[in-house]
């Protein structure tokens, strides 16, 4: 049974950066054939993909246009985990964020979810 | 990039009703549709995928169907842990993942 663990401060001041972590279990970072994913909810964006990476003979990223330049995810295979790192946040970032699983083109495990507010 | 409008954005429901929500695209998707639904305070849950594959667990009174521009989510026999908020989410331009508006199911 794959289980994702999510940590990572739950505020953080405007214009600094949103750090967090999901640990996997039940499964491994460098599988081929899944990818990972971080994924954001708000009230005012609804569910928003931010981005992914994916191991296939070497590591592949892929981030939403909305926050591709100030966005960075980074897989730790010593650790099996992933993480987000997104700079320079604003009020507008404030959200749920998920960590989750993607596999077929769907989300089929999801991270428990962390509340992340951007507020000074 | 694709666009995904969810119809109604909320609907009352009996226990026992049958339930139909839409999931319309900005342009046509090549099958890879998925549905999930959400509850308060949890994270989405994986119902459907390719369009009409049933996830292992999901009771069979979920179904999905549709091709082209329009899919559909039907629950035949509303139960009462089915109230819940539903997404559709596409992925025509993989890996990049586009999620509806959702759906709202409430009692009646």
């Amino acid at each position: 049974q794959v289980q994702l663990q999510q940590s990572g401060p739950g505020l953080v001041k405007p214009s600094q950066t949103l750090s967090l972590t999901c640990a996997i279990s039940g499964d491994s970072v460098s599988s081929s054939s899944v990818a990972w994913n971080w994924i954001r909810q708000s009230p005012s964006r609804g569910l928003e993909w931010l981005g992914m990476t994916q191991y296939s003979s070497k590591w592949y990223n892929n981030y939403a246009v909305s926050v591709k330049n100030r966005i960075i995810i980074n897989p730790d295979t010593s650790k099996n985990q992933f993480s987000l790192q997104l700079n320079s946040v604003t009020p507008e970032d404030t959200a749920v964020y998920y960590c989750a699983r993607g596999s077929w083109r769907a989300v089929d495990y999801w991270g428990q979810g962390t509340l992340v507010t951007v507020s000074s | 990039d694709i666009q995904l409008t969810q119809s109604p954005s909320s609907v009352s429901a009996s226990v026992g009703d049958r339930v139909t929500i839409t999931c319309r695209a900005s342009q046509g998707i090549a099958g890879w549709v998925a549905w999930y639904q959400q509850k308060p305070g949890e994270a989405p849950k994986l119902l459907i995928n390719r369009v009409s594959s049933l996830q292992n667990g999901v009771p069979s009174r979920f179904s999905g169907s549709g091709s082209g521009t329009d899919f559909t989510l039907t629950i035949s026999g509303l139960q009462p842990e089915d109230f819940a908020t539903y997404y559709c989410q596409e992925a025509n331009s993989f890996p990049l993942l586009t999620f509806g508006g959702g759906t709202k199911v409430e009692i009646k």
